[in-house]
């Protein structure tokens, strides 16, 4: 149980256009989403916490118009990268919090998406 | 604010016992984890420390001093495929649930 997806896997697009990445909970509940970045060799950089039917919460210097986030079910979060430039190339991994388990596994990891902005 | 660290890279040999330290300054400590991440993965759980003390799960134990804001992680019967970077992270009282990640510990081990 507790498998958190993600689509796409990988995803190459062209600087300047916008990319969707998706966060699914499988067999649960998520009223909390996480979406963090994480580039070479470092560690991983929460970027939000998006709440279900609410709006997201972003981190300081995290560019809230950039990275559109919308948590509009209790098994979906989406990440929009808008006008995407080679920076923004990561990879960026969500994790989903089971609602109403307060034990050490309450955060689930995606397998993460790998972007590249050419 | 937050600031974990760990130590950047370590070696070990094959069947060798290896202690990766993470230390943290944070404000309301709500409890502290472990992860595995494989390169181009996401990480996996691997352990968890709210107590001070000592949590044994097979080849991998934690511990935890809140006092010192120490943690390790002990890595016994080390086997190749335990080449990995392994992460330690706090959880802060009142974040939300939030965790914040430390610099993460890349770990090679030889024969």
């Amino acid at each position: 149980g507790a498998v958190v997806s993600q689509h796409p896997s990988w995803v190459i697009c062209k600087s300047g256009t916008s990319v969707k990445i998706e966060c699914r909970s499988l067999d649960f509940q998520a009223t909390t989403m996480f979406w963090y970045r994480q580039f070479p060799k470092q560690s991983l950089m929460l970027m939000a916490t998006s709440n279900e039917g609410s709006k997201a919460t972003y981190e300081q210097g995290v560019e809230k118009d950039k990275f559109l986030i919308n948590h509009a079910s209790l098994t979906l979060s989406t990440l929009t990268v808008t006008s995407a430039h080679p920076e923004d190339s990561s990879f960026y991994i969500c994790s989903a919090r089971d609602r109403g388990w307060e034990g050490p596994y309450e955060q689930y990891f995606g397998p993460g998406t790998r972007l590249t902005v050419t | 604010g937050q600031n974990i660290d760990q130590p950047t890279e370590m070696t070990a040999t094959e069947g060798a016992i290896v202690q990766i330290n993470c230390t943290y300054q944070t404000s309301g400590f709500n409890g502290l984890f472990w992860y595995q991440q494989h390169a181009g993965e996401a990480p996996t759980f691997l352990s968890y420390n709210v107590l001070d003390g000592l949590e044994e799960k097979g080849r991998f134990s934690s511990f935890l001093s809140r006092s010192k804001g120490y943690s390790y992680l002990l890595l016994k019967e080390l086997q190749m495929k335990d080449s990995a970077s392994y992460l330690c992270a706090v959880r802060r009282a009142g974040g939300g649930n939030k965790l914040t990640f430390g610099t993460g510990t890349q770990l090679k081990v030889e024969l």
